[in-house]
Formats: structure tokens, sequence, C-alpha cells
């Protein structure tokens, strides 16, 4: 069964550090995963697209990376502000047949405290 | 904004009533779709409208009934609904289907008493 597992389930950090979060996919054949940040009571938006070729991508403050072989990602947050405080959910694009489905991850839900 | 407008943002209804969610985009996407954010569970597609035609309904009940008239706009028309229905509904859009990224409206709080 494909799956997205997230770790992880809920962060605290001080405001001005760095933070790290985890995903592992089952997805296969794998198309593309992406990260969105969900503030709460708001709709996700997407923060970086990875296709299986690429192993980093940056947005700003936010990293992700990406290894197809073992089918992980992480999204790593620098120097952190309290707008991160949200939802990040990580969706693992994936391929069944001639249509392209998006399993999406439960999300870790981070605080960033001044 | 992302450019992914629905209304209303909160809607509390009885079993009994019928009701209706509206998403417009203005971002000239040709695909958009109905999601539902369940607590402690990750989104669900729900419905999915490519050029303006249905092209995926995930076993949604037929309590949920969508409509696209057109490339901009969408709706979810609800009646008899239960409890459990209760969940933050998502509208997306995006260039093409699926592969292509997806940019969410800010969501309609649905609470069904």
């Amino acid at each position: 069964k494909n799956q997205v597992e997230q770790s992880p389930q809920s962060l605290i950090i001080l405001e001005g550090k760095n933070c790290t979060l985890q995903c592992n996919y089952t997805v296969s054949p794998f198309s593309n995963l992406r990260w969105y940040k969900q503030d709460t009571g708001r709709g996700p938006v997407s923060l970086t697209i990875m296709t299986f070729s690429e192993n980093t991508k940056s947005n700003g403050r936010y990293t992700a990376t990406l290894d197809a072989d073992t089918k992980q990602s992480s999204l790593h947050i620098t120097a952190s502000q309290l707008s991160d405080s949200a939802s990040y959910i990580c969706v693992v694009s994936g391929v069944a047949g001639n249509n392209r489905k998006l399993i999406w991850g439960l999300g870790t839900s981070l605080a960033v405290n001044p | 904004e992302t450019g992914v407008t629905q209304t209303p943002r909160h809607l509390v209804m009885g079993m009994t009533n019928k009701k209706s969610l509206k998403c417009e985009q203005h971002l000239g996407h040709n695909a958009m779709y109905w999601y539902k954010q369940s607590a402690k569970k990750p989104l669900e597609l729900m419905f999915v409208y490519s050029l303006e035609e249905r092209v995926e309904n995930n076993s949604v009940p037929s309590r949920f009934s969508p409509e696209c008239p057109n490339s901009s706009h969408l709706f979810l028309h609800l009646h008899t609904l239960q409890p459990e229905d209760s969940a933050l509904y998502l509208c997306a859009s995006s260039q093409a289907r699926v592969s292509y990224e997806q940019y969410f409206g800010p969501g309609t709080r649905l609470t069904v008493t």
C-alpha cells in the first residue's frame, strides 16, 4: 500500500533555532515530492516540488532534500521565526496506469515559541 | 492570497439542511479539486474536474454533489449531511491534472449539528 509517513508528529522549538522534519514514503513508481505549509485555518501553500533527479531544493529559509534510493525526504528550516508555526505536509505523486495520484502525509505540527 | 477564494469560510448546518460551498479561481487554471480535511487524517481527495468535466470521484457519498459550470467556478452542494461530515473542505486548482502544482483556497470550516 502506498504510504507517506512523517516525523515527528509535532515539534516545539525556540525562535531562531533550526529544525528538520522527516518524510518517508513507499509510493512506487515515484513522480515527484512536495512539501506544503499549512497555517491554522488556511489552505496548504506549496514550499518546494522535487523530481527524482533532484537532491535538494531551497525556498528562502526552507531547504528540502530528497533521497530517491532510500525514499526519504527532509525539510530543514533555518533561523526559525514565529510565523513558521504551522503544519508541514509531505505529498508524494505516484503513477497508477495513466493517472497520477497524490499521496498525502499527516503532517508535522511545528510551534515556534519566543 | 493564492488566487483561489472560497465562501463561506465557516458554515454550521443541521442534518436536514441543504447548503452549497463555492470556490472561484483567478489563475486561469483548467483543473479544480475538492478535498476534505479531518482531524488526524491526511487530506482526502473528493472530486476532480478537468476542463469542466468530472474526471474523478473517489467513492464520495451522494449527499455531496459537485458542480463545475465553467473552468473558474466549482460548487459543492450538501444535503442531509451527517455529523462525521464536519471537517475543513478545501478547494484547489492547477494548470493541469494532478502532476502540476495545486493552489489551495482558505477552506470552508463545516460543522454539522
